[in-house]
């Protein structure tokens, strides 16, 4: 079963840093792009950070472009965010999710369950 | 980026109703576009990926449709555990964006 848990959240005040942690199990961790996604309280979802499998490919919203780091261990099967210069903002609930990219468009099948930043003073 | 628009943004409807979501992209993205069912306070969960295959394990009373910018999401006989938040999301170009989603109550 394709198990994703996060974990690492919390609050922090402004300008402060947080490092999330995805830990994977179930799939071949190495061959899948992972995703971040977050949710601030009330709102819509907003795509926050993509990696590929062999870390080749990086790409960041331009909201976090920066600030955010997304790295990931195939080792121990888990993808990070290393978050520094945190701002009110970024308060949200931050899921991974794991990308499916087959023949036709890709799309996230497996989400874990989400680590809530709080970012205040 | 690409924008997408959701209507409505919150629907009332009874068990058993047909409902349909409509989601508009911004500039064409093919069949790049998923669904996804979200219950208050759970994480995201896949329903419908290029903009018309079920996701494995999804009851077939759901069903997707559309190309190019505009596309729906139908429940064709609504259960109680349907009543969620649903949205949409572009795959087509980076960033990938979802819609605003639409909140489903019972009537």
């Amino acid at each position: 079963e394709v198990q994703l848990v996060d974990s690492g959240g919390g609050l922090v005040k402004p300008g402060g840093s947080l490092r999330l942690s995805c830990a994977a199990s179930g799939f071949t961790f190495s061959s899948y792009n992972m995703n971040w996604v977050r949710q601030a309280p009330g709102k819509g979802l907003e795509w926050v950070s993509s990696i590929s499998s062999s870390t080749t490919f990086i790409y960041y919203a331009d909201s976090v472009k920066g600030r955010f780091t997304i790295s990931r261990d195939n080792a121990k099967n888990s993808v990070y965010l290393q978050m520094n210069s945190l701002r009110a903002e970024d308060t949200a609930v931050y899921y991974c999710a794991r990308e499916v990219r087959g023949r036709g468009p890709k799309f996230l099948d497996h989400w874990g369950q989400g680590t809530l930043v709080t970012v205040s003073s | 980026d690409i924008q997408m628009t959701q209507s409505p943004s919150s629907l009332s409807a009874s068990v058993g109703d047909r409902v349909t979501i409509t989601c508009r992209a911004s500039q064409n993205i093919t069949n790049s576009l998923n669904w996804y069912q979200q219950r208050p306070g759970k994480a995201p969960n896949l329903l419908i990926y290029a903009a018309s295959s079920l996701q494995s394990g999804v009851p077939s009373r759901f069903s997707g449709s559309g190309s190019g910018t505009d596309f729906t999401l139908t429940i064709s006989s609504l259960q109680p555990e349907d009543f969620a938040n649903y949205c949409c999301q572009q795959s087509y170009s980076t960033p990938p964006t979802f819609g605003q989603g639409t909140k489903l109550v019972i009537k």
